[in-house]
Parts: structure tokens; C-alpha cells; sequence
């Protein structure tokens, strides 16, 4: 079975201070790993794929296949990242689907 | 940079009556999905469908869901007779290949069953 875990629903942190939003999975396989991010009242937006292993808005995050954990990282958080965050697997055995997280809303502090 | 629009923004509909939420995914694209978040839930995976027929459904697209590409830019999703439980926000998203393809969203549609 293929789950994606994000143990933090809510996550706030002051402007300028590191964060990092967890996401651990569970496949049987190699999966593809992506971040979508969700700003108010706008669509799925893609932020980043771990094969791309590029940063957009600062961000990065690494596939840890031996801890089975993608998670998004920032060293220094900006108002305007304030948004939902969903981690999403994709692979062989999924076919066409991603299977998405349960989201963390990050809420940056001015 | 080529989008997916989805009508309606937002639809309210009494229990019961029937539903078209329409898509146009991105031009060249060969993959369209339907996902639905209710609200405060995660984002579900409903259908996905390629060459004109459903590739692949989740337990969630029973009987009263169906889909359709009526010409060649138009991707709907049909509810037949809406429950209260179907209120949620229906997300079309479109993609090039299959797994491991970037998948793109429209900005959802905003179903509310009164």
C-alpha cells in the first residue's frame, strides 16, 4: 500500500526562522516524490520534485530513501509562504494516482 | 503558461438533483484526473482516465460519478443524484504521461449540497 504521512495539521513559525515540514512515506517501490503548496483560495500549485532536485522559493527537500521521509525544508520562512503544504507519492505501482498527504498549514509569524 | 480551468467556481445544488462540473485540461495533455478535498480532509483521488476511457477509479467514484470528454477539450465529471456528503471541493488536474508526471490542477470547484 502506498501512505503518505504529514504529522503536523498545523505548523506557525516567526518570519526569517528555519522550517521544515515532514513528510514520510510508505512504498514498496521507487517512488517519485513532489510538494504541491496551496495558497488561500488558489488551485494545487507543484513547488517541487525530488527528481528535479531543484529549490523553488528557497525551498529544497531530499528524498531519504532509508528513512522514507521527503521533507520540505527553508532556512529562512517569508509571510507569503503561508499556505497549505501537501506532500504527494507517485510511482510505478500507482499507476496514473498520487497519493497525497494530509497537508500541514504553515502559518508564517511577521 | 498553459492552465487547467475548471466552471463552475462554485455550485450549490439541492440533494438529489444532478451535476456537470467541467474541466479543460491543459492542450496537450493525455492524462485528466478528478480529486475532491472536503473541507478540512486531504485531497482523494476519484478517476483518472486516458484514450477516452477511466483508467483507473477509487472506491470513492461509485455509480452516481461518471465521466466524460464530450469533444476535444471538454473533461466532465457528472454526479447524478448529489448527497450532502459529496460537498467538497472537486479538483480536475491534467498530466502528459503517467506516473512520475507532474500533474496539474485547476483551482477547483466548489460543490455545496443544501
Amino acid at each position: 500500500a502506498q501512505r503518505v504521512t504529514q504529522p503536523e495539521k498545523l505548523l506557525s513559525v516567526f518570519k526569517g526562522a528555519p522550517v521544515e515540514l515532514k513528510c514520510n512515506y510508505s512504498y514498496s517501490g521507487s517512488p517519485e516524490l513532489f510538494w504541491y503548496v496551496q495558497y488561500s483560495r488558489q488551485r494545487l500549485q507543484l513547488l517541487l520534485r525530488h527528481i528535479s532536485r531543484e529549490s523553488i522559493k528557497g525551498f529544497t527537500a531530499d528524498l531519504n530513501k532509508g528513512e522514507t521521509s521527503f521533507h520540505l525544508k527553508k532556512p529562512f520562512a517569508q509571510e507569503e509562504d503561508s499556505a497549505m503544504y501537501y506532500c504527494a507519492l507517485s510511482g510505478f505501482d500507482t499507476g496514473n494516482q498520487f497519493y497525497f498527504g494530509t497537508g500541514t498549514s504553515l502559518t508564517v509569524i511577521p | 503558461e498553459p492552465e487547467v480551468t475548471q466552471t463552475p467556481s462554485h455550485q450549490v445544488t439541492q440533494m438529489g438533483q444532478e451535476v456537470i462540473l467541467r474541466c479543460v485540461p491543459i492542450s496537450n495533455h493525455l492524462y485528466f484526473y478528478w480529486y475532491r478535498q472536503i473541507l478540512g480532509q486531504k485531497v482523494e483521488f476519484l478517476v483518472s482516465f486516458y484514450n477516452n476511457e477511466i483508467s483507473e477509479k477509487s472506491e470513492i467514484f461509485d455509480d452516481q460519478f461518471s465521466v466524460e470528454r464530450p469533444d476535444g477539450s471538454n473533461f466532465t465529471l457528472k454526479i447524478r443524484s448529489t448527497k450532502l456528503e459529496d460537498s467538497a471541493m472537486y479538483f480536475c488536474a491534467s498530466s502528459i504521461g503517467v506516473s512520475g508526471n507532474t500533474i496539474y490542477f485547476g483551482e477547483g470547484s466548489w460543490l455545496t449540497v443544501v
